[in-house]
């Protein structure tokens, strides 16, 4: 089956830091962009990245440049999303979708996975 | 604050033709990058509804449209249904910022 299967949720303390993966499944993984996009509760989409889950570069966002790290391992078809230094405003729905084979231009998120929910809170 | 502009909310009742707009800058929409759209019901993740040139993923009904003008995209639904009710998002791609943005969404309310 044609799937993204996610970790599931964290609780983290304010400065704390978390790892959420990502599993593919049912296509061929290092073909494809693997993006993250997050949604704080109520709030819109906001997207921090994406990994060549082939070649293993990636490309984020000024504003998580120094916060989010991307890795993949090909043995397990995985990619992994670290965010670090956690605020409350980190709280939200961390979702991986599958993008196309280029790094440049639109990308449209044909697959995603159903979200792991990060709470950051003392 | 959204790079790509959307109303926070549209009505419609059933039957009637609603249409979201998605309004972009000459740096996004503007320079031609293609718009996507997207729909989130309540929670689950969000779907690819509809693509430039009216690509469908399989499943999504012909009622689903949508179009382009300089700057801005919109997203046309026909014969609503209350299956309709959910947030849609555009998406698009920025060259000033080199990355995917999203519009802040908008809520379909059937009535």
């Amino acid at each position: 089956q044609v799937q993204l299967l996610q970790s599931g949720a964290e609780m983290k303390k304010p400065g704390a830091s978390v790892t959420v993966s990502c599993k593919a499944s049912g296509f061929s993984f290092t073909t494809f962009y693997v993006h993250w996009v997050r949604q704080a509760p109520g709030q819109g989409l906001e997207w921090m990245g994406m990994i060549n889950a082939g070649a293993g570069d990636s490309v984020h966002p000024q504003k998580f440049q120094d916060r989010v790290s991307l890795t993949r391992d090909t043995s397990t078809s995985s990619v992994y999303m670290l965010l670090t230094n956690l605020g409350s405003e980190d709280t939200a729905f961390y979702f991986c979708a599958r993008g196309p084979p280029y790094s440049v231009g639109p990308a449209p998120l044909d697959l995603w996975g159903p979200g792991t929910l990060v709470t950051v809170s003392s | 604050q959204s790079v790509l502009t959307q109303p926070p909310s549209v009505s419609g009742a059933p039957g009637q033709t609603v249409s979201i707009s998605c309004a972009g800058t000459s740096s996004n929409v503007g320079s031609g990058f293609a718009v996507y759209w997207y729909r989130q019901l309540p929670g689950s993740a969000p779907r690819l509804l509809i693509s430039e040139n009216n690509n469908r993923p399989s499943g999504v009904p012909a009622r689903f449209s949508v179009s382009k003008s300089g700057s801005s995209a919109s997203l046309a639904i026909t014969g609503l249904q209350a299956e309709d009710e959910a947030d849609y998002y555009c998406q698009s791609y920025d060259s000033s910022l080199s990355g995917v943005i999203f519009g802040g969404g908008t809520k379909l309310v059937v009535l």
